[in-house]
């Protein structure tokens, strides 16, 4: 079946350090990529957006320029956190949707998750 | 209103049956979601059923959507310690770019 593929798995950084996580579809093309922050034992907060080719859609209160996201290629969408702070340590999930999907199957695929952790 | 709810923890035994319930606020939902989550790790999509079904059974899991009442279960018969973990419901409200909308999630732990 479909995989998307999260790298790394866990990372750990000092503050003010960048951070790149990716994040692929295996055997599938997606056009439109999702990034989730999850804070322990709480539910997925989508952060943004991300369209291949064209700018990031940003939810409210996630700061643009902190969360860089890049969709350069219809397999892969990277999330870079910018000079990382300890309130930046989470856990970041990325789904990604089937451009031949319809209906139910596009919200099918998840990554594994990266836990970053700022020290 | 977007607010999707779980009962944040359910303790079952060993071959009981479990029932996860999930209350959703927007009546244009298309689709409803269980997800799964281990500790650690992503999400497993477990099962999905659209928005003008009542009922769907696959193997030991059973979906129940009352669109009136705006309410989704979850059921698990014979459910075993690999069970154990989040499940989050979520809701797909269009057919456009935009994401799900999650449930709080649900600890479920089998005693054995």
């Amino acid at each position: 079946g479909a995989v998307v593929s999260q790298h790394p798995s866990r990372v750990i950084c000092k503050s003010g350090t960048s951070v790149k996580i990716e994040c692929r579809s295996l055997d599938f093309q997606a056009t439109t990529m999702f990034w989730y922050r999850q804070f322990p034992k709480q539910s997925l907060m989508l952060m943004a957006t991300s369209n291949e080719g064209s700018k990031a859609t940003y939810e409210q209160g996630v700061e643009k320029d902190k969360f860089l996201i890049n969709h350069a290629s219809l397999t892969l969408s990277t999330l870079t956190v910018t000079s990382a702070h300890p309130e930046d340590s989470s856990f970041y999930i990325c789904s990604a949707r089937d451009v031949r999907g319809r209906g139910w199957d596009t919200e099918a695929f998840f990554g594994q998750g990266t836990r970053l952790t700022v020290v | 209103g977007e607010d999707v709810e779980q009962s944040l923890f359910l303790s079952v035994r060993e071959g009981d049956s479990s029932v996860i319930n999930c209350t959703y606020t927007d009546s244009s939902s298309t689709y409803l979601y269980w997800y799964k989550q281990e500790p650690g790790a992503g999400l497993q999509l477990l099962t999905y059923i659209f928005s003008n079904m009542d009922m769907k059974q696959d193997q030991r899991l059973t979906v129940l959507l009352n669109k009136k009442d705006k309410h989704l279960s979850l059921r698990i018969a014979d459910t075993q310690t690999g069970d154990s973990a989040i499940y989050f419901c979520a809701e797909k409200k269009d057919t456009g770019r935009r994401a799900l909308t999650f449930g709080s999630g649900t600890r479920l732990q089998v005693q054995p």
